[in-house]
């Protein structure tokens, strides 16, 4: 158990709302990242962060923002939600001392844009 | 092409029965491997690293081949609490930070 925790773990909403997802762990993991998980595709990383008020992007960053204000909590925000934004979302994180970079995973939250 | 692929099976194999998974990756500069498992509307689990000189867990065996850019996991004696989707993943140092990439998955269900 890597102690993450997201919220909300279900979440309906319309097109055009914003929309703010949190993970928060409790062993003070330097890296977290938040994915997203589609049919047919692996998980795509969206955004993370290398410390306090370090983010960057990845590979699917468009029509999302993040914040971490404080080790435990990074939030992931869609400032106006779409369907195309319907998806899981998997907050992650890295234990910096493992050498192979394995990174482990908090419980999802399934959104539904409609 | 992507970066990581997985025949999505689903592989159906009765209890007791030894079942391989094959995944290839494109970038030969990956630098670590792993099998994740990942159960139905659950978050992925690491269930191991993958080694350059092969390793074992039990049941479960990985196998790495550099040269050819393919990974392989090979499960015995199957179990049906084996049933679940297994995800390849390789890492790779790209724009200044390690990065993993997922394969989209092999589903194994075994049955009774």
């Amino acid at each position: 158990d890597a102690g993450i925790t997201q919220s909300p773990r279900h979440k309906v909403t319309e097109t055009g709302t914003p929309v703010t997802l949190r993970c928060h762990q409790t062993e003070n993991h330097r890296y977290m990242y938040w994915y997203r998980q589609d049919p047919g595709h692996g998980l795509r990383l969206i955004h993370y962060s290398y410390g306090v008020k370090d983010t960057d992007k990845g590979e699917v960053s468009d029509g999302y923002s993040v914040s971490r204000s404080k080790t435990e909590d990074f939030l992931l925000t869609l400032e106006s939600a779409t369907s195309s934004q319907t998806s899981v979302y998997f907050c992650a994180i890295s234990r910096s001392s493992g050498s192979n970079h394995e990174q482990y995973f908090g419980p999802g939250t399934r959104l539904t844009v409609t | 092409r992507k970066e990581v692929e997985q025949d999505p099976g689903p592989f159906n194999v009765p209890e007791g029965a030894t079942v391989a998974f094959n995944c290839t990756y494109s970038n030969s500069a990956s630098q670590s491997f792993f099998w994740y498992r990942q159960d139905c509307r659950k978050e992925p689990k690491l269930l191991m690293s993958v080694y350059s000189s092969g390793n074992e867990d039990g049941r479960f065996t990985a196998q790495l081949n550099r040269a050819s850019q393919y990974i392989s996991l090979l499960i015995r004696d199957s179990k049906l609490s084996d049933s679940a989707t297994y995800l390849c993943v390789v890492n790779i140092f790209s724009g200044g930070y390690n990065k993993l990439i997922f394969g989209a998955g092999t589903r194994l269900a075994v049955h009774p």
